[in-house]
């Protein structure tokens, strides 16, 4: 079976501190993809970045970044800078190639303290 | 902007009430999802669908019913709504080429019987 584990069910962080959530996952196949998704209070769920199963190097965009680790079957977030803003639920997930439907994590509540 | 929308964004209705949420997208994407939220947060599969004429039900047990009459539309229908349905209600689409792009989602329903 596939599936996604988020051992964090909350944490909290200062302003401007950097913060890593967790994320593993379980599949048998090699090629797939990963993201990592925000879902702010009463909001659009958002998508914050997404990786390549077959790509090494760890994708950015801005403050966020990943650590990627094919063979623990590991995907942490790593949000720098943190903001007010930032305060969401975190959503990974992952698609294999060629499936069918995404596979979601339990979720990370991550708020950020002024 | 949302390209994807869902109507209404909050609902209370009695029991035994029938009921329709609406989702529809404007980017032309071939699938079509239906997320039940629950109160912790996670996300349920209910329904899914790859294309006009193609609906499935998903990995939670549910007993609304969908259609997807046009590629744009999908709306997700309770017959007779119980307490037991109250939940959020998230709806999300993606393109057919790969998997790689993500979902794009609506920004839910809040759905409340009583």
């Amino acid at each position: 079976a596939q599936t996604v584990t988020q051992s964090q069910p909350e944490m909290s962080v200062q302003e401007a501190e950097t913060v890593t959530l967790s994320c593993t996952y379980d599949t048998s196949e090699s090629n797939y993809y990963l993201f990592w998704y925000k879902q702010p209070p009463s909001r659009q769920m958002i998508l914050v970045i997404r990786q390549e199963a077959y790509k090494q190097q760890n994708a950015t965009e801005n403050r966020f970044s990943v650590n990627f680790q094919k063979a623990a079957k590991s995907f942490s977030l790593k949000i720098s800078d943190s903001q007010l803003g930032d305060t969401a639920m975190y959503f990974c997930a992952f698609i294999v190639n060629y499936g069918q439907n995404f596979v979601f994590g339990p979720g990370t509540r991550l708020s950020v303290l002024p | 902007e949302a390209d994807i929308y869902q109507t209404p964004r909050y609902l209370v209705i009695g029991t035994g009430k029938k009921i329709t949420l609406e989702c529809s997208q404007t980017m032309g994407h071939d699938k079509m999802y239906w997320y039940q939220q629950d109160p912790g947060m996670e996300l349920h599969l209910i329904h899914y669908s790859y294309g006009v004429n193609s609906t499935e039900k998903g990995d939670l047990s549910s007993e609304s019913t969908v259609s997807r009459i046009r590629t744009e539309h999908f709306p997700l229908t309770l017959e007779s709504a119980r307490p037991s349905h109250t939940s959020q209600y998230l709806c999300a689409s993606s393109e057919s080429r790969g998997q790689g792009v993500g979902y794009t989602f609506g920004s839910g329903t809040r759905l409340t019987v009583v």
